[in-house]
C-alpha cells in the first residue's frame, strides 16, 4: 500500500503567476481533500473531491481550482499568484463518507509554494 | 461557524511529567474532534478521534459538550512525544456532503529530559 505523494515538493513563483500543484492518492481511496497552511498555522480547509466531482469548498476564491482524475489522483490550480498565497500545500485522501461518519484522513508531505 | 482554538502555541514539561494541551470549539451541531500530531520531519497524521474513543500512546481526550473541549491529557509525558499537535474538527450531520476538516492553529509540546 503506498502513501499519498505530492509534487513538486517546493517552487518559487511570481505573483500574477499561475501555478498546478499535484496529489497522488493513498491506494484504494476515492477522496482527496486540499489544506493551505500558511507559516505558524493550522491547515485551512480549501476543497474536496470525491469520485471526481468537487463535494465541497472553504472560504477560498475561484481563483483555486481543482481537479480529481479517474485514478483519484489530484490537482491543485491556482491562477493569479498572490503574496498570500504562500504556503505549504497539503493534500489528504480518504475513502469517503458512510454513514455520516468522517473516515480517516492521510495526509501528504506538502508543497512549500513561495510567491515573490 | 465552525472554529477550534488552541491557546496555547508552546507547552513544555519535563519527562515523566503529567501533559494537557487544550482545545476548545464552537459548532452549531454535533461535531468529530481529532487530533493530529506532526512529528519532526514527518507528515500530519492522526493521533485519536473521541468516537472512537481509544488511547492512542498513552494519549486520551474525552469530548466535554457542556465546556465545548477536547483537551488531550497524557499522565506521563515522553521525549518522543515532542511533537507539533492540532485539533480539529469536522461537522457530523446527515446527509453529509464533504467532510471538511477544521484546524486549530497548533500546540507545539517539547518534553524535556
Amino acid at each position: 500500500e503506498t502513501g499519498v505523494t505530492q509534487s513538486p515538493t517546493h517552487l518559487i513563483k511570481t505573483r500574477g503567476q499561475q501555478v498546478t500543484l499535484r496529489c497522488s492518492s493513498q491506494s484504494g481511496h476515492n477522496t482527496v481533500s486540499w489544506y493551505q497552511q500558511a507559516l505558524g498555522q493550522g491547515p485551512q480547509f480549501i476543497f474536496q473531491y470525491y469520485r471526481e466531482e468537487e463535494n465541497g469548498r472553504g472560504n477560498f476564491p475561484p481563483r483555486f481550482s481543482g481537479l480529481q482524475f479517474p485514478n483519484y489522483s489530484s490537482e491543485l490550480n491556482v491562477n493569479a499568484l498572490e503574496l498570500d498565497d504562500s504556503a505549504l500545500y497539503l493534500c489528504a485522501s480518504s475513502l469517503g463518507l458512510a454513514g455520516g461518519e468522517a473516515y480517516e484522513q492521510y495526509f501528504g508531505p506538502g508543497t512549500r509554494l513561495t510567491v515573490t | 461557524a465552525q472554529r477550534v482554538t488552541q491557546p496555547e502555541k508552546l507547552l513544555s514539561v519535563f519527562k515523566g511529567a503529567p501533559v494537557e494541551l487544550k482545545c476548545n470549539y464552537s459548532y452549531s451541531g454535533s461535531p468529530e474532534l481529532f487530533w493530529y500530531v506532526q512529528y519532526s520531519r514527518q507528515r500530519l497524521q492522526l493521533l485519536l478521534r473521541h468516537i472512537s474513543r481509544e488511547s492512542i500512546k498513552g494519549f486520551t481526550a474525552d469530548l466535554n459538550k457542556g465546556e465545548t473541549s477536547f483537551h488531550l491529557k497524557k499522565p506521563f509525558a515522553q521525549e518522543e512525544d515532542s511533537a507539533m499537535y492540532y485539533c480539529a474538527l469536522s461537522g457530523r450531520y446527515l446527509p453529509r456532503t464533504h467532510n471538511d476538516m477544521r484546524f486549530g492553529a497548533g500546540t507545539r509540546l517539547t518534553v524535556k529530559p
